[in-house]
């Protein structure tokens, strides 16, 4: 069964520093998302993109955070100057058509810790 | 926006007995409620979803209804095994997905 990827499972970067999460999504899935899930906690959207471009995003998601499809098959989160508070869980989703009604697939996710 | 509530937030259950996650939702327009299961060091895999226009889907083990009225929706496992030891998500979707807290469920020997 097709899976979502995602590189590495995990990563450790110093405070301020800029990180780059990422995920290759199934092949023929038009709708991608990124998700966080602090230790313990719930998961939270944080992002969906289609057609090269955002299209909802949570308060979560500030300047902080950008997306890119830089290429037919990878999906990035970047994360700029991050904060002790970054650390999570991200976790990567595709689904074939839109948020309503499609089921999203998820990754294994990416542990980023911010030391 | 949309809220989504829980409960419970662990359940132990004896292995064979039958295991229900309660959840609530606040948005009457939220039409699809996705399921997942996520184990130890994975992400939340999706094992069952149900859509506004039916109340209840089944398959094998696992089975969930939904009351639009109340705003509730419920997951049912039916002669739980070891295996099913995992946390337990609902969600509720409108323009995008919102999770609730999660159940931690045990199975015991």
């Amino acid at each position: 069964e097709p899976e979502v990827t995602q590189t590495p499972s995990h990563q450790v970067t110093q405070m301020g520093q800029e990180v780059i999460l990422r995920c290759v999504p199934i092949s023929n899935h038009l709708y991608f998302y990124w998700y966080r899930q602090i230790l313990g906690q719930k998961v939270e959207f944080l992002v969906s993109f289609y057609n090269n471009e955002i299209s909802e995003k949570s308060e979560i998601f500030d300047d902080q955070f950008s997306v890119e499809r830089p290429d037919g098959s990878n999906f990035t989160l970047k994360i700029r100057s991050t904060k002790l508070e970054d650390s999570a869980m991200y976790f990567c989703a595709s689904s074939q058509q839109g948020a309503d009604n499609q089921p999203q697939h998820f990754g294994d996710g990416t542990r980023l810790s911010i030391l | 926006g949309e809220n989504v509530e829980q409960h419970p937030s662990t359940l132990s259950v004896q292995e064979g007995d039958s295991a229900v996650i309660k959840c609530t939702y606040s948005d009457s327009a939220s039409n699809y409620f996705p399921w997942y299961k996520q184990e130890l060091g994975k992400g939340p895999q999706l094992i069952i979803d149900i859509r506004s226009n039916v109340g209840e889907k089944k398959d094998q083990r696992i089975a969930v209804t939904l009351n639009k009225t109340a705003k509730h929706f419920s997951l049912h496992i039916t002669e739980t095994q070891p295996e099913d030891s995992a946390v337990y998500f609902c969600a509720a979707l409108d323009d995008k997905i919102i999770f609730g807290k999660g159940t931690r469920l045990h199975i015991l020997p």
